[in-house]
């Protein structure tokens, strides 16, 4: 079956660390996107890429940093200048031709990742 | 800028009983909705989707959402509440001006008491 696949599910790291989540989709989807979520405050987009080789800052990319080597892998890595790193990460696909603005997001399973 | 807004954090509702989760937009043209649904430890479920056409959208496990273009809401309904309808639910919007850009609502908290 096609989907997103976040692993792991569950990361624990120490202050100061930089450590990096993994997003593999097999949906041949050109978009990708990192979202992040904390409780009451909804989904906030931290980067998303339109394709191979190019991606874009959202509303919280301070901190972080993305790669997009391959169409299939978006890792995000979550560097130790990220004030405030615990929290829930989702990442996200969607297909991208302007015919296609009714498709929506297909999401993971997400990554908790507890920084202490 | 375009936006989503859910003024309600919780809603709680007896099963059987109908259920709505409000979902109110601002936007520049005609908007591009989407509810999605979260349970605890998941990723989001598309729901259903609003582009053009008929003002009552029907989507997946019975939900619909109506469409309102001068109230500028897109309620989330479903005649029979489940137990297992218990969930996070999220409205969104995707940008027209660049459409690989969706915003969120902050979340609503539904509660299915058997």
């Amino acid at each position: 079956d096609g989907g997103i696949t976040q692993s792991p599910k569950y990361l624990f790291r120490k202050e100061g660390q930089n450590v990096t989540l993994s997003c593999e989709q097999n949906l041949n989807h050109d978009a990708m996107y990192w979202y992040r979520q904390d409780p009451g405050q909804g989904l906030r987009l931290i980067y998303y890429s339109q394709i191979v080789n190019d991606f874009q800052k959202g509303d919280i990319a301070e901190g972080y940093s993305v790669s997009r080597e391959k169409k299939e892998s978006f890792p995000l890595t979550v560097t130790s200048a990220q004030k405030n790193p615990t929290a829930f990460y989702l990442c996200a696909s969607s297909v991208t031709a302007l015919d296609t603005y009714n498709s929506p997001l297909h999401f993971g399973n997400g990554t908790r990742l507890t920084v202490t | 800028a375009q936006s989503v807004a859910q003024p309600e954090d919780q809603v709680n509702v007896a099963e059987g009983n109908p259920l709505t989760v409000k979902c109110t937009y601002s936007v520049s043209g005609n908007p591009y909705l989407f509810w999605y649904v979260q349970y605890p430890n998941r990723g989001l479920q598309f729901l259903l989707k609003y582009i053009t056409g008929d003002n009552l959208v029907k989507g997946s496990y019975g939900f619909e959402a109506e469409f309102n273009k001068s109230q500028t809401s897109f309620h989330l309904k479903k005649p029979s509440a489940l137990v297992s309808d218990s969930a996070l639910y999220f409205c969104a919007v995707r940008d027209r001006g660049n459409f690989n850009k969706f915003y969120f609502g902050s979340g609503t908290k539904l509660n299915v008491k058997p």
